[in-house]
């Protein structure tokens, strides 16, 4: 079975520099995406950045990019120039090719803290 | 796009009484509509699979006579918390997929918080 993690449970930055949040998994699998959602105060799931496994490239999203090493079974996600609006719980999730229905499997989240 | 509303976003009951929690993606078909629980500072539970015209999946542990799962069309899938007690308190969140294959992403719902007196 899969599995995420997220080791850091709180992160803290100062405004406008960059964080890098960690997520590494267990897959046997070799084609599976990648996704990091975001849950501010607000608790509604935001999704930030998806990866395709298959992908050698890193996904990017304005501000955030990720830093994703299939072999160390490692997707990290980076923040740069922080805003105040960045924080928030985020979560890692894996999604297995194989099967109907795409079910997630979330790791722990990890706080992000934004100091002014 | 991509937008998907639950109703209500808060709700207070007896302890005993049955309640209802709608979701709905507003503005596309939803292949698969999936409803999760979530403990204050935890990450999300997935409860249960559903996909519309047949019966839901629902994971290891959870109450199917608990917790009904309707999923009436491709837009509305309702999530039923029959007699609710005291510890079926939680935060619920639905999402609903789009696309197909590796376009598949699920998109979240605002939650609806449940207190059960």
């Amino acid at each position: 079975a899969q599995t995420v993690t997220q080791s850091q449970p709180e992160m803290s930055v100062q405004e406008a520099e960059t964080v890098t949040l960690s997520c590494t998994y267990d897959t046997s699998e070799s084609d599976y995406y990648l996704f990091w959602y975001k849950q501010p105060p607000s608790r509604q799931m935001i999704l930030v950045i998806r990866q395709e496994a298959y992908k050698q490239q890193n996904a990017t999203e304005n501000r955030f990019s990720v830093n994703f090493q299939k072999a160390a079974k490692s997707f990290s996600l980076k923040i740069s120039d922080s805003q105040l609006g960045d924080a928030a719980m985020y979560f890692c999730a894996y999604r297995s090719e194989v099967g109907s229905n795409y079910q997630l499997i979330w790791g722990a989240g990890t706080k992000l803290i934004i100091k002014p | 796009g991509a937008v998907v509303s639950q109703h209500p976003s808060r709700v207070i009951c007896k302890s005993g009484t049955s309640v209802k929690i709608e979701c709905r993606s507003l503005d596309f078909q939803a292949t698969t509509m999936f409803w999760y629980r979530q403990f204050p500072k935890q990450s999300l539970m997935l409860m249960a699979t559903s996909n519309e015209g047949s019966k839901a999946t629902y994971e290891q542990g959870v109450e199917k006579d608990k917790f009904l799962i309707n999923h009436a069309s491709l837009t509305l899938s309702t999530l039923t918390v029959t007699s609710a007690h005291p510890e079926d308190s939680s935060f619920y969140i639905c999402s609903a997929t789009i696309g197909g294959g590796y376009q598949e992403t699920q998109y979240f719902g605002p939650g609806t918080r449940l207190l059960v007196l």
